[in-house]
Protein backbone atom coordinates (compact mmCIF):
# COMPACT_ATOMS: atom_id res chain seq x y z
CA UNK A 1 0.00 0.00 0.00
CA UNK A 2 1.27 3.41 -1.03
CA UNK A 3 2.00 5.08 2.64
CA UNK A 4 3.67 8.34 4.69
CA UNK A 5 6.51 7.24 6.71
CA UNK A 6 8.45 9.26 9.20
CA UNK A 7 11.63 8.91 10.61
CA UNK A 8 12.38 8.94 13.92
CA UNK A 9 9.66 7.72 15.43
CA UNK A 10 10.85 9.26 18.76
CA UNK A 11 13.70 11.78 19.61
CA UNK A 12 14.81 12.74 23.02
CA UNK A 13 17.75 15.72 22.46
CA UNK A 14 19.16 18.49 24.11
CA UNK A 15 18.77 22.18 23.94
CA UNK A 16 21.17 23.72 20.85
CA UNK A 17 21.58 20.16 19.02
CA UNK A 18 21.02 20.49 15.12
CA UNK A 19 18.23 17.58 14.39
CA UNK A 20 16.94 16.49 11.38
CA UNK A 21 13.32 14.82 11.02
CA UNK A 22 12.80 13.03 7.85
CA UNK A 23 9.41 12.46 5.68
CA UNK A 24 9.09 9.76 2.79
CA UNK A 25 6.01 8.93 0.82
CA UNK A 26 5.34 6.12 -1.87
CA UNK A 27 1.94 8.07 -2.61
CA UNK A 28 3.17 9.82 -5.71
CA UNK A 29 1.66 12.93 -4.31
CA UNK A 30 3.07 16.24 -5.35
CA UNK A 31 2.33 18.24 -2.13
CA UNK A 32 3.87 18.07 1.19
CA UNK A 33 3.41 19.38 4.65
CA UNK A 34 4.75 19.86 7.97
CA UNK A 35 2.88 20.79 11.21
CA UNK A 36 2.94 20.16 14.83
CA UNK A 37 0.83 19.15 17.07
CA UNK A 38 0.18 20.52 20.58
CA UNK A 39 -2.36 19.87 23.24
CA UNK A 40 -5.06 22.12 23.37
CA UNK A 41 -3.55 23.97 19.98
CA UNK A 42 -4.40 21.49 17.48
CA UNK A 43 -2.35 21.50 14.19
CA UNK A 44 -0.47 24.14 13.18
CA UNK A 45 1.34 24.41 9.92
CA UNK A 46 4.97 24.93 9.79
CA UNK A 47 6.08 24.46 5.83
CA UNK A 48 4.69 23.06 3.15
CA UNK A 49 5.68 22.31 -0.65
CA UNK A 50 4.27 22.13 -4.01
CA UNK A 51 7.12 20.38 -5.34
CA UNK A 52 10.76 19.66 -5.64
CA UNK A 53 11.63 23.52 -6.35
CA UNK A 54 8.96 24.76 -4.15
CA UNK A 55 9.16 25.87 -0.59
CA UNK A 56 6.63 28.10 1.43
CA UNK A 57 6.33 29.42 4.88
CA UNK A 58 3.38 28.07 6.96
CA UNK A 59 2.27 29.59 10.46
CA UNK A 60 4.93 28.84 12.54
CA UNK A 61 8.29 28.46 10.57
CA UNK A 62 10.38 30.08 12.86
CA UNK A 63 13.14 28.14 14.35
CA UNK A 64 12.63 25.63 11.36
CA UNK A 65 13.84 24.71 8.14
CA UNK A 66 13.00 22.49 4.96
CA UNK A 67 14.58 20.68 2.25
CA UNK A 68 12.65 19.14 -0.66
CA UNK A 69 15.09 16.34 -1.73
CA UNK A 70 13.21 14.81 -4.67
CA UNK A 71 9.18 14.31 -5.21
CA UNK A 72 9.36 11.62 -2.05
CA UNK A 73 11.27 13.36 0.82
CA UNK A 74 10.37 15.96 2.81
CA UNK A 75 12.87 17.35 5.08
CA UNK A 76 12.11 18.89 9.02
CA UNK A 77 15.19 20.95 10.35
CA UNK A 78 15.56 22.52 13.83
CA UNK A 79 18.80 24.32 13.71
CA UNK A 80 19.12 24.94 17.57
CA UNK A 81 16.45 22.94 19.13
CA UNK A 82 14.45 24.83 21.99
CA UNK A 83 12.45 23.31 24.71
CA UNK A 84 9.02 24.59 23.55
CA UNK A 85 9.89 22.67 20.39
CA UNK A 86 8.71 19.73 22.15
CA UNK A 87 6.12 18.18 20.47
CA UNK A 88 4.56 15.62 18.06
CA UNK A 89 5.30 16.80 14.84
CA UNK A 90 3.65 15.29 11.51
CA UNK A 91 4.01 14.99 7.60
CA UNK A 92 1.19 14.98 5.30
CA UNK A 93 0.94 14.38 1.39
CA UNK A 94 -1.93 15.50 -1.51
CA UNK A 95 -2.66 15.30 -4.53
CA UNK A 96 -2.00 18.55 -6.25
CA UNK A 97 -5.05 20.89 -7.47
CA UNK A 98 -7.61 22.55 -5.31
CA UNK A 99 -10.47 21.24 -4.38
CA UNK A 100 -11.55 18.79 -1.22
CA UNK A 101 -8.28 16.07 -1.57
CA UNK A 102 -7.72 14.38 1.75
CA UNK A 103 -4.22 14.82 3.19
CA UNK A 104 -2.36 11.86 4.02
CA UNK A 105 -0.73 11.74 7.60
CA UNK A 106 2.25 10.05 8.72
CA UNK A 107 2.69 8.64 12.09
CA UNK A 108 4.34 11.58 13.56
CA UNK A 109 7.39 12.10 15.33
CA UNK A 110 7.41 12.61 19.00
CA UNK A 111 10.38 15.13 20.09
CA UNK A 112 11.23 16.28 23.20
CA UNK A 113 13.88 18.63 23.56
CA UNK A 114 15.41 18.86 27.22
CA UNK B 1 -8.46 35.38 7.31
CA UNK B 2 -9.55 31.76 7.54
CA UNK B 3 -10.10 30.31 11.25
CA UNK B 4 -11.65 27.14 12.65
CA UNK B 5 -13.14 27.61 15.34
CA UNK B 6 -14.13 23.72 17.78
CA UNK B 7 -15.52 25.54 21.09
CA UNK B 8 -15.51 22.42 22.92
CA UNK B 9 -11.76 21.02 24.07
CA UNK B 10 -13.26 18.14 25.86
CA UNK B 11 -17.07 16.17 25.18
CA UNK B 12 -18.09 13.40 27.33
CA UNK B 13 -21.04 11.25 26.28
CA UNK B 14 -23.04 8.09 27.21
CA UNK B 15 -22.66 5.28 24.54
CA UNK B 16 -26.06 4.95 22.56
CA UNK B 17 -26.21 8.68 22.96
CA UNK B 18 -27.00 11.50 20.55
CA UNK B 19 -23.49 13.45 20.09
CA UNK B 20 -22.51 16.93 18.23
CA UNK B 21 -18.93 18.32 18.05
CA UNK B 22 -19.17 21.85 17.25
CA UNK B 23 -17.14 24.11 13.92
CA UNK B 24 -17.45 27.22 13.28
CA UNK B 25 -15.25 28.69 10.10
CA UNK B 26 -14.17 31.76 8.74
CA UNK B 27 -13.98 32.32 5.55
CA UNK B 28 -15.33 34.85 2.25
CA UNK B 29 -15.17 32.76 0.35
CA UNK B 30 -16.57 28.79 -0.67
CA UNK B 31 -14.72 26.98 1.74
CA UNK B 32 -14.08 22.97 1.56
CA UNK B 33 -14.66 21.47 4.74
CA UNK B 34 -13.36 18.56 6.46
CA UNK B 35 -13.43 16.79 9.76
CA UNK B 36 -10.56 14.15 10.70
CA UNK B 37 -9.88 12.09 13.40
CA UNK B 38 -7.24 10.88 15.41
CA UNK B 39 -7.54 7.15 17.57
CA UNK B 40 -5.17 6.93 20.04
CA UNK B 41 -1.81 5.87 18.98
CA UNK B 42 -2.92 6.40 15.39
CA UNK B 43 -2.04 8.70 12.67
CA UNK B 44 -4.76 11.40 11.73
CA UNK B 45 -7.28 10.10 8.77
CA UNK B 46 -9.87 11.88 7.18
CA UNK B 47 -13.40 10.78 8.81
CA UNK B 48 -15.62 12.90 5.84
CA UNK B 49 -15.26 16.01 3.22
CA UNK B 50 -18.33 18.06 3.04
CA UNK B 51 -18.30 18.17 -0.67
CA UNK B 52 -19.26 14.12 -0.96
CA UNK B 53 -22.04 14.56 1.60
CA UNK B 54 -21.13 11.20 2.76
CA UNK B 55 -22.09 9.09 5.67
CA UNK B 56 -19.30 7.64 7.48
CA UNK B 57 -19.38 5.15 10.48
CA UNK B 58 -22.43 6.96 11.03
CA UNK B 59 -21.40 10.44 10.81
CA UNK B 60 -22.73 13.12 8.90
CA UNK B 61 -21.81 16.68 8.96
CA UNK B 62 -23.83 19.22 6.90
CA UNK B 63 -22.61 22.53 5.54
CA UNK B 64 -24.43 25.32 7.39
CA UNK B 65 -23.11 28.63 5.01
CA UNK B 66 -25.43 31.08 6.77
CA UNK B 67 -24.63 30.24 10.24
CA UNK B 68 -20.42 29.57 8.46
CA UNK B 69 -21.45 26.19 10.33
CA UNK B 70 -20.12 21.96 10.12
CA UNK B 71 -20.91 20.51 13.08
CA UNK B 72 -20.10 16.73 12.63
CA UNK B 73 -23.33 14.20 14.54
CA UNK B 74 -23.41 11.26 15.51
CA UNK B 75 -27.60 9.91 16.63
CA UNK B 76 -25.98 6.92 18.60
CA UNK B 77 -22.17 7.09 19.94
CA UNK B 78 -20.01 3.88 20.09
CA UNK B 79 -17.47 3.82 22.68
CA UNK B 80 -14.80 3.16 19.74
CA UNK B 81 -15.94 6.27 18.56
CA UNK B 82 -13.70 7.97 21.39
CA UNK B 83 -10.83 9.83 20.09
CA UNK B 84 -9.96 13.35 18.92
CA UNK B 85 -11.61 15.19 16.19
CA UNK B 86 -10.32 18.24 14.57
CA UNK B 87 -12.79 20.29 11.72
CA UNK B 88 -10.13 21.89 8.82
CA UNK B 89 -10.85 24.17 6.55
CA UNK B 90 -9.26 24.71 2.73
CA UNK B 91 -9.97 27.57 0.82
CA UNK B 92 -8.45 27.66 -2.21
CA UNK B 93 -4.70 27.27 -1.26
CA UNK B 94 -4.20 23.61 -0.72
CA UNK B 95 -3.45 23.87 2.51
CA UNK B 96 -5.60 22.90 5.77
CA UNK B 97 -6.30 25.24 8.43
CA UNK B 98 -7.26 23.09 11.20
CA UNK B 99 -9.37 23.84 14.40
CA UNK B 100 -7.88 23.16 17.61
CA UNK B 101 -9.83 19.88 18.26
CA UNK B 102 -12.37 18.27 20.72
CA UNK B 103 -11.50 14.93 22.70
CA UNK B 104 -14.57 12.94 22.58
CA UNK B 105 -14.81 10.53 24.69
CA UNK B 106 -17.83 8.11 24.28
CA UNK B 107 -18.66 6.37 28.21
CA UNK B 108 -20.01 2.63 28.54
Amino acid sequence: DADVTQTPRNRITKTGKRIMLECSQTKGHDRMYWYRQDPGLGLRLIYYSFDVKDINKGEISDGYSVSRQAQAKFSLSLESAIPNQTALYFCATQRAGTGAYEQFFGPGTRLTVL
Amino acid sequence: AQRVTQPEKLLSVFKGAPVELKCNYSYSGSPELFWYVQYSRQRLQLLLRHISRESIKGFTADLNKGETSFHLKKPFAQEEDSAMYYCALEGGSEKLVFGKGTKLTVNP
